[in-house]
C-alpha cells in the first residue's frame, strides 16, 4: 500500500462543475503540498498546508490533520484546470517529499 | 524572482548513449533536488544536496547515474549508459533551506523529458 493514496485517478467533468480531489496518507507529516503539472511536465506548488483551509481564487484546499485527509477543491472550473494534480506530504522528522501518484483531471468544455 | 530553469526539455537518444541534463536553482537557495518521474507514477528523489554536499541519494543507481553540484549553485546530472526504463521526465527542485526553518517548500523547474530508444 502507497504511503499516499489519491482519489480518484481520473476525472473528467464539466467545464463549470465543482471538483474534489483527495489524498489519504499514512506516515506522519509536518506539511502537505497540492501540486498541479501540466502535459510538459513542470510542477507548480498550488499550496503547502499544515492545517485547516486555504484559498486561492477558485482554489481551495483542506486539511484534517487527526484523520490523516486532505482535499483539494476547484470552483467553477475551467478547460484550463485540465492538469495532473499530485498531492506530496513531508515527512516528519526528514522533511523529504513523498507523492501521490496524481489525479489526471480534464475539464470539458 | 527567477524560477528553476533546467535544460534541455527535451532529449532523445539510443540505449547505452549517454546523457547529461542541467539544473539551475533560484538564486539563494541551498537545497537542490533531482526527482526521475516515470509516466504514470509521482516523482522518484534520486539525489539531494545541501550546498554542494549530498544530503541523501540512496535511490540513485549509482552504476549509470551521476550528479554533481560543485560550486553549491547549477547541477548536473548524467546517466551513462543509458536503458530503455531511464525513460522519464527528471525534475529538478529547489527550497530556501535556511538555518532554523524546519518546513522548506520545494520550487520545481519545467522538467527535462528523456525517451531512451
Amino acid at each position: 500500500k502507497n504511503e499516499v493514496e489519491q482519489s480518484p485517478q481520473n476525472l473528467t467533468a464539466q467545464e463549470g462543475e465543482f471538483i474534489t480531489i483527495n489524498c489519504s496518507y499514512s506516515v506522519g507529516i509536518s506539511a502537505l503540498h497540492w501540486l498541479q503539472q501540466h502535459p510538459g511536465g513542470g510542477i507548480v506548488s498550488l499550496f503547502m498546508l499544515s492545517s485547516g483551509k486555504k484559498k486561492h481564487g477558485r482554489l481551495i484546499a483542506t486539511i484534517n490533520i487527526q484523520e490523516k485527509h486532505s482535499s483539494l477543491h476547484i470552483t467553477a472550473s475551467h478547460p484550463r484546470d485540465s492538469a495532473v494534480y499530485i498531492c506530496a506530504v513531508v515527512n516528519f522528522g526528514n522533511e523529504k517529499l513523498t507523492f501521490g501518484t496524481g489525479t489526471r483531471l480534464t475539464i470539458i468544455p | 524572482e527567477a524560477g528553476v530553469a533546467q535544460s534541455p526539455r527535451y532529449k532523445i537518444i539510443e540505449k547505452r548513449q549517454s546523457v547529461a541534463f542541467w539544473c539551475n536553482p533560484i538564486s539563494g537557495h541551498a537545497t537542490l533536488y533531482w526527482y526521475q518521474q516515470i509516466l504514470g507514477q509521482g516523482p522518484k528523489l534520486l539525489i539531494q544536496f545541501q550546498n554542494n554536499g549530498v544530503v541523501d541519494d540512496s535511490q540513485l543507481p549509482k552504476d549509470r547515474f551521476s550528479a554533481e553540484r560543485l560550486k553549491g549553485v547549477d547541477s548536473t546530472l548524467k546517466i551513462q549508459p543509458a536503458k530503455l526504463e531511464d525513460s522519464a521526465v527528471y525534475l529538478c527542485a529547489s527550497s530556501l533551506g535556511e538555518v532554523g526553518q524546519y518546513i522548506r517548500e520545494q520550487y520545481f523547474g519545467p522538467g527535462t523529458r528523456l525517451t531512451v530508444t
